[in-house]
């Protein structure tokens, strides 16, 4: 149980185009996920939290209006890359937290991850 | 404010020998502590949780940790390393409100 799905798990694109990246709750509904950034050999930053039916909330340096977040239903947000750009190129890995006793849950699941090059 | 410290970026041991990952945390709460894998390209795949019940955590593929509160450490450790072993291994926080707290990661390498 607890499949957290990406897609696509590897996107080239052009300098200047957009790029969309779905995380899918496969078995649980998820009030909230994350979307975290990996630059090689460091650990994940997180990029914003996303709550279902409201806006996503962004760690401090990260450009709202670059990273778009839609958290439309309980099992899907999407990241869209606006205008990428080479220093965008990165893994970006989600995860999904289902709601618990409290409202939310201690414990996310990851999914495996987008790696994104942009030429 | 919450942090989380792995001391060691590296960690080298012997295929059948013990494994020990150390993380040290900071936090103002009772926290909820974790340790996550990351095989290559991959995503996280969780080990283990304590959440404030038993100190001593038991989790998947052999591994265990032990929640000390008073040294605020809760250090990963393996009887015997397989080859599978071999990943990067990242403690986290979470905060009891909304955020989760990564420690920068452990790359363990086994050696045959």
């Amino acid at each position: 149980g607890a499949v957290v799905s990406q897609h696509p798990s590897w996107v080239i694109c052009k300098s200047g185009t957009s790029v969309k990246i779905e995380c899918r709750s496969l078995d649980f509904q998820a009030t909230t996920m994350f979307w975290y950034r990996q630059f090689p050999k460091q650990s994940l930053m997180l990029m914003a939290t996303s709550n279902e039916g409201s806006k996503a909330t962004y760690e401090q340096g990260v450009e709202k209006d670059k990273f778009l977040i839609n958290h439309a239903s309980l099992t899907l947000s999407t990241l869209t890359v606006t205008s990428a750009h080479p220093e965008d190129s990165s893994f970006y890995i989600c995860s999904a937290a289902p709601p618990g006793l409290a409202g939310v849950t201690d414990t996310q699941y990851f999914g495996p991850g987008t790696r994104l090059t942009v030429l | 404010a919450q942090s989380v410290t792995q001391l060691d970026s590296h960690v080298s041991v012997s295929e059948g020998t013990p494994v020990l990952l150390r993380c040290n945390y900071s936090s103002s709460y009772s926290p909820s502590l974790f340790w996550y894998v990351q095989h290559p390209n991959k995503g996280l795949q969780l080990l283990l949780k304590y959440t404030s019940a038993a100190t001593l955590v038991k989790g998947i593929n052999g591994f265990e940790a032990e929640f000390k509160k008073s040294e605020t450490s809760f250090h990963l450790t393996k009887p015997s390393a397989h080859m599978s072993d071999a990943a990067e291994y990242f403690c986290v926080c979470w905060d009891n409100f909304n955020k989760f707290y990564f420690g920068s990661g452990t790359k363990l390498n086994v050696k045959p």
